[in-house]
């Protein structure tokens, strides 16, 4: 089966813009989660959706956002780009109950100038 | 708090050696521990689970509640083996990463 699938695979920006980044979930998985890849901060939970809801929401300011549509695709947005945002962004998929197994996206690399 | 710690950035060794990457948690209650792996140009995989205590390309985990550890350990490193592994705790509707070591086996 397909794998987890993340678009665009590379964005470059200026600080100020906003941006979106898509997920689209192993087929039947209904959790997303998202999380940010920095060499200095490692990987850092964003949030996670399930059947469209947010379940839970880490530590980020309020400029970075996502929502889940009734097919399990995920977005997330981050408005005023900073150059700190500049990071690799995971996706993740899972079929959401229990402790399931988290798979990953490649990744889009995010670079703010 | 709940945290994961990897203490080493970069673990080196030859081929054929044994290798022991260290990872260690904070937790309270009953944890569940994974070790994922990612390879040069690829993407974040799971290697192994400790509730299902199976060994994964020859690698084992064993979680220690005393000593709040879950060790990932080979005993004999392939150069194939290099890559970067992260311990992670599952939280709520979360996985708490480590922040890495990187595994060099060299010939």
């Amino acid at each position: 089966k397909a794998g987890v699938t993340q678009t665009p695979r590379y964005l470059i920006k200026t600080r100020g813009q906003q941006v979106t980044l898509s997920c689209s979930p192993i087929s039947g998985h209904r959790s997303v989660s998202w999380y940010q890849q920095t060499p200095g901060q490692g990987l850092q939970f964003l949030f996670e959706y399930f059947s469209e809801t947010q379940r839970n929401k880490g530590n980020f300011p309020g400029r970075f956002s996502g929502r889940q549509f009734s097919n399990s695709r995920s977005e997330m947005n981050v408005s005023t780009l900073e150059l700190g945002d500049s990071a690799l962004y995971l996706c993740a998929s899972s079929l959401g109950r229990g402790r399931a197994e988290a798979f990953f996206g490649q990744g889009t690399r995010l670079t703010v100038v | 708090a709940q945290r994961v710690t990897q203490p080493e950035k970069l673990l080196s060794v030859f081929k054929g050696a044994p290798v022991e990457l260290k990872c260690n948690y904070s937790y309270s209650g009953s944890p569940e521990l994974f070790w994922y792996v990612q390879y040069s140009r690829q993407r974040l995989q799971l290697l192994l689970r400790h509730i299902s205590r199976e060994s994964i390309k020859g690698f084992t985990a064993d979680l220690n509640k005393g000593e709040t550890s879950f060790h990932l350990k080979k005993p004999f490193a392939q150069e194939e083996d290099s890559a970067m592994y992260y311990c992670a705790l599952v939280g709520s509707y979360k996985l708490i990463f480590g922040s890495g070591t990187r595994l060099l086996v060299r010939p």
